[in-house]
């Protein structure tokens, strides 16, 4: 069975230091791969998707990037921290086509940047 | 702009009642619907999904209804317990073969 992992579950980082948070899935070949960010309240906002390797679409201007060095490995990553990007990460993984499949999520990083 | 989105923000029932969670699109497009669950400090987990040409889908204690005349769908639970307080989510591709767009969600409490 397909499993995603995502790491680690919270962090609190300083204004300006970088981060690198990780997500990885198992069980399955070229998935789709989405970063999601929800900020205080419930909505979730798309930052990044990868359709394969190397493969980075950006939803969102901001001060992260994603990367996807591996099939089944997704980064999300800053140079350095604003404390406007604290709220809960959370990486998806999807089969194919969202509309055929749907997402299934990792368990989220609470990031606070202090 | 075309959108999903949720009626209520929050809805609090007594265990043991039925639940009805709303929620309305705009996209005519949209073809395929999935509620998320998501409670705190965890990720959403999928729930349950319906597709265009159905009107109705039963799961476990869990009906989705689709109306796409007026372009809404429910998501009702039944026999209310406390481990269903989460915030609730419905989900759409909007048209699109790449992402789902998410509405901003409903926080359902249930009361002792």
């Amino acid at each position: 069975s397909q499993t995603i992992h995502q790491w680690p579950a919270t962090l609190v980082q300083p204004v300006g230091s970088p981060l690198s948070l990780e997500c990885t899935v198992e069980g399955t070949s070229n998935p789709n791969l989405y970063w999601y960010r929800q900020a205080a309240g419930r909505g979730l906002q798309l930052l990044f998707y990868s359709v394969g390797i190397g493969q980075i679409s950006s939803e969102v201007p901001q001060n992260l990037s994603a990367s996807r060095p591996q099939d089944r490995q997704f980064i999300l990553s800053s140079k350095k921290l604003l404390l406007s990007d604290s709220g809960f990460y959370l990486c998806a993984w999807s089969a194919g086509a969202p509309h055929l499949y749907g997402y299934t999520f990792g368990s989220g990083t609470r990031l606070t940047v202090v | 702009g075309e959108s999903v989105g949720l009626h209520l923000p929050t809805l609090s029932v007594q265990e043991g009642d039925n639940s009805i969670i709303n929620c309305a699109y705009s996209n005519s497009a949209s073809d395929y619907f999935i509620w998320y669950k998501q409670e705190s400090g965890k990720g959403p987990q999928f729930i349950i999904d319906i597709r265009s040409n159905m009107d109705k889908r039963q799961g476990q204690r869990v009906t989705v209804l689709l109306n796409k005349t007026v372009k809404h769908l429910s998501l009702q639970i039944a026999a209310t317990q406390p481990g269903d307080s989460a915030v609730y989510f419905c989900a759409d591709p909007q048209g699109s073969a790449r992402q789902l767009t998410f509405g901003s969600g409903t926080q359902l409490t249930v009361l002792p």
